[in-house]
């Protein structure tokens, strides 16, 4: 199985400030990668996908880039809505896995 | 807009069995037949854990091996509706389950899977308590 592997598990940032969380995949995955962001009580949200595409309706601070391995989801702008916990996700080979998250929570 | 809609919470006992469903709607009948339907959960505080996925139309079932001997997905096209059922149920089951369809698209009278997960239900609490 292939291992996704996020950093840091908790962020601690205030509103306006840029946030960057990496993933890294144990073998290649290409750009086979998604990420969603998931509040309290509520079902993930796709927010990118293919490692760099931004999902239709997703704000425009989100961002994803690839270098190799290694995944980055960068949020330009932090805001009230989006202290939650975020998951990337290879969909290159079954069984699809996941990173085990990464929570960002107001400093 | 493809809405998924989960069956309620449940509450089982240690050995017994969960029968999950998804009725999807907002979608036409081709697009629920050709792309994968997935099971996803989430232990209380835990992260996310795919169980599978169904292709509605071939029937055709993926499982993680972790899974593949308790695990059963099956759909039913005319009713748009998945299910997850989890056997031999142990306390480790107690999670949240969500249903989970792929992103794709028809053009052309082709239809092109694209993989990662666009649409997910609300979500359904299994309880595992003696």
């Amino acid at each position: 199985d292939i291992q996704m592997t996020q950093s840091p598990s908790t962020l601690s940032a205030s509103v306006g400030d840029r946030v960057t969380i990496t993933c890294r995949a144990s073998q290649n995955i290409y750009s086979w990668l998604a990420w969603y962001q998931q509040r309290p009580g509520e079902a993930p949200k796709l927010l990118i996908y293919k490692a760099s595409t931004l999902q239709s309706g997703v704000s425009s601070r989100f961002s994803g880039s690839q270098s190799g391995t290694d995944f980055t989801l960068t949020i330009s702008s932090l805001q009230p809505d989006d202290f939650a916990t975020y998951y990337c996700q290879q969909y290159n080979s079954h069984p699809w896995t996941f990173g085990q998250g990464t929570r960002v929570e107001i400093k | 807009q493809v809405q998924l809609l989960q069956s309620g919470a449940e509450v089982k006992k240690p050995g017994s069995s969960v029968k999950v469903s998804c009725k999807a709607s907002g979608d036409t009948f081709t697009n629920f037949r050709t792309f994968s339907i997935n099971w996803v959960r989430q232990a209380p505080g835990q992260g996310l854990e795919w169980m599978g996925n169904i292709f509605p139309g071939s029937g055709r079932a993926n499982y993680p091996q972790r899974f593949v001997d308790r695990v059963t997905i099956t759909a039913d096209e005319f009713t748009r509706t998945a299910y997850m059922q989890l056997n031999s149920l142990t306390f480790d089951d107690t999670a949240v389950y969500y249903c989970a369809r792929e992103a794709g698209f028809c053009s052309g009278g082709s239809c092109y899977s694209q993989e990662y997960l666009q649409h997910w239900g609300q979500g359904t609490p299994v309880t595992v308590a003696s």
